[in-house]
């Protein structure tokens, strides 16, 4: 089975400052894809970034990125320049990707982020 | 192009009514999803179609919730009746085939009283 630990429950970050959230993932299946998804307030979930298991390169998109450490199985989200609209709630989520078909995400517990002024 | 549409936004209605919860995916997705999120449980996997089939349902809590997804374009949740234990918000995801990126709609805050 999968699990997705997110240890901070809440963080604050002054505005355009760099923020990490931390995100470790366990499974014993060698293909997997881990992702961040934003929700802010309003309660939609915005799909943020996406890694896949065989990258050989950290995703980025934008001020996101991602830190990928396969052997710690850690996938860290990077955000730089910190805004005031990213405070939300930030999930991190696994799938596994067997033979190119999808299957259900499952999440962290979230991490809060606070930009302050 | 439209995301995910999900309807209503907000439900709220008495113990034991039938719950109908309408989704719209994305044109051209395979998959679609049904979560529910929960201060206990997090987000959680009710059950996921891939081409209008059910592929996985293990996570239907119970008897009370079915799914269909009559064609491409729509997919239901039911619950039947319905419980304060029930109330949550209720998410519809959609994918395509070998792009395992899931995109969500707005959800709809279920209240049950």
């Amino acid at each position: 089975a999968q699990k997705i630990t997110q240890t901070q429950p809440g963080m604050f970050v002054q505005e355009k400052e760099a923020v990490t959230l931390d995100c470790t993932y366990d499974t014993s299946d060698p293909s997997y894809g881990l992702f961040w998804y934003k929700q802010p307030s309003s309660g939609e979930m915005i799909f943020l970034i996406y890694q896949g298991s065989y990258d050989q390169q950290n995703a980025t998109e934008g001020r996101y990125s991602l830190n990928f450490q396969k052997a710690r199985k850690s996938a860290n989200l990077v955000i730089s320049a910190s805004q005031l609209g990213d405070s939300a709630m930030y999930f991190c989520a696994m799938s596994l990707e067997n033979t190119g078909t999808a299957s259900k995400l499952t999440f962290g517990t979230g991490t809060r982020l606070q930009v302050t002024l | 192009d439209a995301g995910v549409i999900q309807s209503p936004r907000h439900e709220v209605t008495e113990m034991g009514q039938e719950v109908t919860l309408r989704c719209k995916p994305i044109s051209g997705h395979d998959y679609l999803f049904w979560y529910r999120q929960t201060m206990m449980r997090g987000l959680e996997l009710l059950i996921y179609f891939n081409n209008n089939v059910p592929i996985d349902d293990s996570g239907m809590p119970e008897d009370r919730f079915s799914a269909k997804m009559p064609n491409a374009s729509f997919s239901t949740l039911k619950i039947q009746p319905s419980e304060p234990r029930d109330s949550a918000v209720y998410f519809c995801a959609s994918s395509r085939e070998y792009v395992n990126i899931q995109y969500f709609g707005a959800g709809t805050r279920l209240s049950v009283l």
